[in-house]
């Protein structure tokens, strides 16, 4: 059974300082990580995928991917108000335009004005 | 690039009959597509995995002759919840997965469809 672990908050971050998700996985042979946004009652927004370990930039947006540890985890540097939402991890077996992900429940951010 | 879409958004229909929803990729073929299913307050359930012109694999605890699932063309896969009862009530959402897109995999969502049975 696969399974993909997230605290799931509230995470509460002023505005302006770096948020910190993290996302465990019990499945080794996972291959692709992924990061989504969800607003309320709307569908996933994806952020950034990574596939190998270390680190994945994309603008305010780091990923970080340690696959000894079974560890992913999202930084969002000077967080604004509009990041508030659910963070969803997601993990595939194999590449993900072509398997099924796997979700954890998500952490839900506040960004504190 | 890379918008799926979803029809109906919201749907509300008596319990015992059909639904129908309709995933379309509206700007890129899509090799795979994915029907994953959201309850209040939990993640999303990967439903089943559909290719184009082959059955759909459903995930273990899907009901397959409950949840139809059409994939006739590339850019367009259906789902039909029969029978519907009030415990079928979610957020059904579909995606579309790409190969070699932006020289990766990743999938792409529709925006959802909110199925209520009274």
């Amino acid at each position: 059974q696969k399974e993909v672990e997230q605290n799931s908050g509230p995470l509460s971050v002023p505005e302006g300082a770096i948020a910190s998700l993290n996302c465990t996985y019990s499945d080794r042979g996972s291959q692709s990580f992924f990061w989504y946004r969800q607003y309320s009652g709307k569908s996933p927004e994806l952020i950034m995928f990574i596939y190998s370990n270390g680190d994945k930039e994309d603008g305010r947006f780091t990923a970080q991917l340690n696959k000894a540890s079974q560890y992913v985890s999202l930084l969002i540097r000077d967080s604004q108000p509009s990041d508030s939402a659910t963070y969803l991890c997601a993990v595939a077996y194999s590449g993900g335009g072509a398997d099924g992900l796997t979700f954890g429940k998500g952490t839900h951010l506040i960004i504190q004005p | 690039g890379a918008v799926v879409s979803q029809h109906p958004s919201r749907v509300i229909c008596k319990s015992g009959t059909s639904v129908k929803i309709e995933c379309r990729s509206l700007d890129f073929q899509a090799t795979t597509m994915f029907w994953y299913r959201q309850f209040p307050k939990q993640s999303l359930m990967l439903m089943a995995t559909s290719n184009e012109g082959s059955k759909a694999t459903y995930e273990q605890g899907v009901e397959k002759d409950k949840f139809l699932i059409n994939h006739a063309s590339l850019t367009l896969s259906t789902l039909t919840v029969t029978s519907a009862h009030p415990e079928d009530s979610s957020f059904y959402i579909c995606s579309a997965g790409v190969l070699g897109f932006t020289s990766t995999d990743t999938q792409y969502f529709g925006p959802g469809t909110r199925l209520t049975v009274l």
